[in-house]
């Protein structure tokens, strides 16, 4: 089955710089690849997601770029905010079959820094 | 529409009983799931289901059972609760049953098995 692997597990930034965070996958069928927001007492909300057919992605502040050559994608926050603060999960999942849904991560604490 | 809805938001076991965590959702999805969170493990599916009458294990399925009477409602059933249960229980839907878009959380329920 797949595997999500996610770092770091702890993040901490100034607020106004960029944060990344990093994820690989192991298996090769994987095509779908979303990224959820964890608010502090709430469930997993999505903030972005990239299909295999797009190297890079971008929504305002956020941009998700994907290698599947290196089986690697990575989330970048740019002008941190201290709404940014929550925990992030990368998932992998694919969309040709399969009725598992997707893998995730095990997620990255993002704190700002004022 | 709500969304998906979970309840109770909080409930306390004793080793032994048995209860079931309600999952509802007005968006007419095919699939659902339900994933457990701990810390340091992300999100952990458990039990899934790609429409009415169909349910699958996922990856953490023991002492938990599921049932799809209908394409609103997901319960999930602890048979006998075990303190390795205690966690944060998250039910999610997505429109597509290959589980390869966005999935919906639910504000989840914490439950604490003594």
């Amino acid at each position: 089955g797949e595997n999500v692997e996610q770092h770091p597990s702890t993040l901490s930034v100034q607020e106004g710089d960029s944060a990344v965070i990093k994820c690989t996958y192991s298996d090769s069928a994987s095509n779908y690849f979303p990224w959820y927001k964890q608010e502090l007492g709430k469930g997993p909300q999505l903030i972005i997601d990239i299909r295999s057919n797009v190297g890079e992605k971008k929504d305002q502040r956020i941009a998700v770029t994907l290698n599947k050559t290196a089986k690697h994608f990575s989330l970048h926050i740019t002008e941190t905010q201290p709404e940014d603060s929550a925990v992030y999960f990368c998932a992998a999942g694919y969309s040709g079959g399969g009725a598992d849904g997707l893998t995730f991560g095990k997620g990255t604490h993002l704190i700002i820094q004022p | 529409n709500a969304g998906v809805t979970q309840t109770p938001k909080f409930q306390v076991l004793k080793t032994g009983q048995s209860m079931t965590l309600q999952c509802a959702q007005d968006m007419n999805h095919e699939y659902m799931s339900w994933y457990r969170q701990d810390p340091g493990m992300g999100l952990r599916l458990i039990h899934y289901s790609v429409g009415a009458g169909i349910t699958d294990q996922g990856e953490v399925p023991n002492g938990y059972n599921v049932s799809r009477s209908t394409t609103e409602d997901f319960p999930l059933r602890l048979l006998s609760a075990a303190p390795s249960q205690t966690s944060v229980y998250f039910c999610a839907s997505s429109y597509n049953a290959v589980g390869a878009y966005e999935q919906y959380f639910g504000p989840g329920t914490r439950l604490t098995v003594t």
